[in-house]
């Protein structure tokens, strides 16, 4: 199975801080890599999908960005409402994986 | 509006059988593969098993193959987890989803959750 290595797993920012979040594969998965937002009590969100696609009704300040092995989920300017955590997950193949995750928190 | 909607969940002793639910409305059901993914208490997320929309294919992880069968009711617009010999490493909230496009895809529509709890 591919496994997907988030890092870091947990990380303290300030509104308005540039976030950088990455996922690394076990193997290349070309661009089949998507990343989640969830909230606590909350159903994970779909922020972005094949790599670089903001889902509609995501801001833009949500970006993503890699390929093959290494990927990057990139929040511009930290909003309030941004606090949560994160996960990747690849649909290159069966079993699909998720990233451990990465619950970012105010400093 | 594109909604799931889980139910099904509950307290079961461990090497107990449950049953999961998903009903799904506004969007045609039988065009889409769905999948259940599970979160045990402050965990991260699993995938657990995948159906093509017309039950085409099935797959399963690992840690389920064997006691978990996944199934659907197009006409109902329903999907199903029948869950046999439980244990209490699955105990998780256990979430239906949509995938979004050619399976394997991503998830872009998740219902709420329904919790499972395994415990004598």
């Amino acid at each position: 199975a591919i496994q997907l290595t988030q890092s870091p797993s947990s990380l303290s920012a300030s509104v308005g801080d540039r976030v950088t979040i990455t996922c690394r594969a076990s193997q290349d998965i070309s661009s089949a890599l998507s990343w989640y937002q969830q909230k606590p009590g909350k159903a994970p969100k779909l922020l972005i999908f094949d790599v670089s696609g903001l889902e509609t009704g995501v801001p833009s300040r949500f970006s993503g960005s890699g390929s093959g092995t290494d990927f990057t989920l990139t929040i511009s300017s930290l909003q309030p409402e941004d606090f949560a955590s994160y996960y990747c997950q690849q649909f290159d193949n069966y079993p699909l994986t998720f990233g451990g995750g990465t619950k970012v928190e105010i400093k | 509006e594109v909604q799931l909607v889980e139910s099904g969940g509950g307290l079961v002793k461990p090497g107990g059988s449950l049953r999961l639910s998903c009903a799904a409305s506004g969007f045609t059901f039988s065009s889409y593969s769905m999948t259940w993914v599970r979160q045990a208490p402050g965990k991260g997320l699993e995938w657990v098993s995948s159906i093509g929309s017309s039950s085409g294919y099935i797959y399963y992880a690992d840690s389920v193959k064997g006691r978990f069968t996944i199934s659907r009711d197009n006409a109902k617009n329903s999907l199903f987890l029948e869950m046999n010999s439980l244990r209490g490493e699955d105990t998780a909230v256990y979430y239906c989803a949509r995938e979004s496009g050619s399976s394997p895809d991503d998830f872009d529509c998740w219902g709420q959750g329904t919790l499972v709890t395994v415990s004598s």
